[in-house]
């Protein structure tokens, strides 16, 4: 597609069940990003990856969230046991290139999650 | 990544220019300013970015002061659909692996008929 493509659109979980976030970045970008964003708030950092490497999973607030890119193209964020702060809207983002911070970072419109 | 400030909101009429301010007081000569909005219950959208030179694109225009502390986002023709949150981001240049967007809170611009 044009875009990165996130999936489901919106979720509703229940506390205490896995959840799993798809993301599907523009087509040969190197470079992805996961945020996540509450309420009000601005975008937060999760973790990042170039190719299948996660090279930076700083901002994953906990172990129950985990993240792969196995083949470098689609992601999974998957988050266990799932708690009621972890209602939010989480963002997928993708980049063609490394290293050079003038390639601009394009993201999806968001999973929608809402945990009760 | 260097911090910035912005005010929380502010408005302008349609058809008016909208000039949002950006403070980054604490800029390295290696850093980026790049401007994104997000439109309610979107992704963040790119609009523009600079490193000391003013730019333009077909969105807005970026100017950046000589000393760089500061910065201005000009959407030359406001419309309702420019409604929105925009970010103001210091980004590191080069920085080889990770290159993540830091985001603040953002202005709130709202655009009045």
């Amino acid at each position: 597609g044009a875009g990165v493509s996130q999936s489901p659109r919106y979720k509703v979980a229940k506390r205490g069940q896995d959840v799993a976030l798809r993301c599907d970045p523009i087509s040969g970008h190197v470079s992805l990003f996961w945020y996540q964003q509450a309420l009000g708030q601005g975008p937060e950092f999760l973790t990042y990856f170039q190719n299948e490497a996660q090279l930076d999973k700083s901002g994953l607030p906990s172990d129950r969230f985990f993240a792969e890119r196995p083949e470098g193209s689609v992601s999974t964020l998957k988050i266990q046991r799932t708690q009621q702060e972890d209602s939010a809207v989480y963002l997928c983002a993708s980049s063609p290139r490394t290293g050079y911070s003038g390639n601009t970072i394009y993201f999806g419109e968001g999973s929608w999650l809402t945990v009760v | 990544d260097a911090k910035t400030t912005q005010p929380p909101s502010m408005d302008c009429a349609e058809g008016r220019a909208a000039n949002l301010p950006c403070n980054h007081s604490t800029i390295s000569g290696n850093e980026y300013v790049y401007w994104y909005r997000q439109i309610h219950s979107q992704g963040p959208q790119y609009i523009i970015h600079g490193l000391k030179n003013n730019e333009t694109n077909e969105m807005a225009s970026l100017i950046i002061t000589e000393d760089r502390k500061s910065s201005t986002l000009i959407l030359p023709h406001a419309t309702l659909r420019d409604t929105a949150v925009y970010y103001c981001i210091v980004r590191i240049k080069n920085t080889g692996a990770n290159s993540k967007l830091t985001f603040g809170k953002g202005i709130t611009l709202s655009v009045r008929p």
